[in-house]
C-alpha cells in the first residue's frame, strides 16, 4: 500500500540546534516529493519539492531535503533552527505516472525553545 | 496573484444547520481539492475536481457532505445537516494541472458545530 511515514510526531529543540525530520515512503513507482509547513494558525505552504535532478533540494528559509532513492527517504534538514521555525511539517508524495492525489504523512510538530 | 481564497474564515453554527464553505482557486489552475484537518485524523482529502468535474469523492465522509464546482473560479462544500463531529478546519487547494504539480492551499475555514 502507498504510504508516507514521518518518524517523529513531536520534536523539541533549542534555537541554533540542527534539525533533521525523517520521511520515508512506500510507493511502487517514480515519485515526486514535497515538504509542506503549517505555522500556528495558518495554512499549509510549500517548503520545497523534488521532481527530478539533483537529489539535494533547497527550499525556503534555509531548509533542504535529500532524496535517497535506495532508502525511500526524503528527510528535511536545517543546520540551525530559529524560534520562528516552530510549526508542523508535512511530507507528501505523489506518483509521476499516476494521479493527482498526494499521499500525506501524519505531520511532525516542531517546537523551538527560545 | 491573490492565492486561493476561502470564505468564511471562521464559522460557528448549531447542530442541524446547513453550512456552506466557499473557495476561489488561483486563476488558471485546473485542479481543485477540498481537505479536512482535525487533531485526531490529520489532513484528509475529501474531494478532487479537475476542469470543474469531480474526479474522486471517495473521501467525502457521508451523504451530508456535497461539493460543487459550477465554474473554473468557484467551488462550494456544503454540509447539511451539520454535526459536532464535523468541527474541523477545511482547506481548499488548487493546482495548475492534474498530475505532479504543487498544490497551493487557501487559509482554511475553521468550522465549529455546537
Amino acid at each position: 500500500a502507498q504510504s508516507v511515514s514521518q518518524h517523529n510526531h513531536h520534536v523539541i529543540l533549542s534555537e541554533a540546534a540542527s534539525l533533521e525530520l525523517g520521511c520515508n515512503y512506500s510507493y511502487g513507482g517514480t515519485v515526486n516529493l514535497f515538504w509542506y509547513v503549517q505555522y500556528p494558525g495558518q495554512h499549509l505552504q510549500l517548503l520545497l519539492k523534488y521532481f527530478s535532478g539533483d537529489p539535494l533540494v533547497k527550499g525556503i528559509k534555509g531548509f533542504e531535503a535529500e532524496f535517497i532513492k535506495s532508502k525511500f527517504s526524503f528527510n528535511l534538514r536545517k543546520p540551525s533552527v530559529q524560534w520562528s521555525d516552530t510549526a508542523e511539517y508535512f511530507c507528501a508524495v505523489n506518483g509521476k505516472d499516476s494521479n493527482y492525489q498526494l499521499i500525506w504523512g501524519a505531520g511532525t510538530k516542531l517546537i523551538i525553545k527560545p | 496573484d491573490a492565492g486561493v481564497i476561502q470564505s468564511p474564515r471562521h464559522e460557528v453554527t448549531e447542530m442541524g444547520q446547513e453550512v456552506t464553505l466557499r473557495c476561489k482557486p488561483i486563476s488558471g489552475h485546473n485542479s481543485l481539492f477540498w481537505y479536512r484537518q482535525t487533531m485526531m485524523r490529520g489532513l484528509e482529502l475529501l474531494i478532487y475536481f479537475n476542469n470543474n468535474v469531480p474526479i474522486d469523492d471517495s473521501g467525502m465522509p457521508e451523504d451530508r457532505f456535497s461539493a460543487k464546482m459550477p465554474n473554473a473560479s468557484f467551488s462550494t462544500l456544503k454540509i447539511q445537516p451539520s454535526e459536532p463531529r464535523d468541527s474541523a478546519v477545511y482547506f481548499c487547494a488548487s493546482s495548475p494541472s492534474q498530475n505532479t504539480d504543487t498544490q497551493y492551499f487557501g487559509p482554511g475555514t475553521r468550522l465549529t458545530v455546537l
